[in-house]
């Protein structure tokens, strides 16, 4: 079946280094690929997206780019901030089964230091 | 503009002991979900709902029931809680696009502690 791998967390960054969380998946057919983030105590909220191969969704100084070849949708950002500590989930949508719903990674927390 | 509201945030129950998750949306949504979210872990759908009348079973429906009688609720019930159940919950909803794009929009939760 579908599936989406993150890397383990926590990651700890110092404020202004460059972030990486990958993720990969495994899937039939052609996903969208999601980028969620939770904040302390809050819901999740979409950060990103991508629907087809090769597309970059970006927001908030966050990237990622769909690559079907070798089949991740890593997140980066050239600097973080102390604001961006949180848990980031990579996700992917899957409608077998006749209903549209997403596959979770298991979320990667990033901890930023000032 | 409240997007999806769930109310109570924190709740602790005996075994045994049932109650009611409300999940409301006021944004037109046809597909409304429910996940459990435990330490650690991603997301595991529930119960899920393309419409009102219309509802059916995710990854994990065992010890769980829903209904959805108008387009803007969604409760989800536990009849004999479990000290298994003790999870954080969230409530998500999305518009019918006809894609697979869809983005869901989620609650921000309800802890829920079983003893």
């Amino acid at each position: 079946g579908n599936s989406v791998t993150q890397m383990e967390g926590p990651v700890t960054l110092s404020e202004e280094a460059f972030l990486t969380i990958n993720c990969t998946y495994t899937a039939t057919g052609y996903p969208s690929l999601f980028w969620y983030v939770q904040y302390p105590g809050e819901g999740l909220q979409l950060l990103l997206k991508a629907t087809k191969a090769d597309d970059k969704g970006s927001n908030k100084g966050f990237e990622a780019t769909y690559r079907k070849e070798t089949t991740s949708f890593h997140l980066e950002k050239g600097s973080v901030q102390v604001s961006d500590s949180a848990v980031y989930f990579c996700a992917l949508s899957d409608r077998s089964g006749g209903y549209n719903k997403l596959i979770f990674g298991a979320g990667t927390r990033l901890a930023v230091h000032p | 503009n409240a997007g999806v509201t769930q109310t109570p945030k924190f709740r602790i129950l005996k075994i045994g002991q049932s109650m009611t998750l409300q999940c409301a949306q006021d944004m037109n949504h046809n597909y409304m979900y429910w996940y459990r979210q435990d330490p650690g872990m991603g997301l595991k759908l529930i119960y899920y709902s393309v419409g009102a009348g219309i509802t059916d079973k995710g990854e994990v429906p065992n010890g769980y029931n829903v209904s959805r009688s108008t387009t803007e609720d969604f409760p989800l019930r536990l009849e004999l809680a479990a000290p298994s159940q003790t999870s954080v919950y969230f409530c998500a909803s999305s518009p019918y696009a006809g894609g697979v794009t869809d983005t869901q929009y989620f609650g921000p939760g309800t802890r829920l502690t079983v003893l």
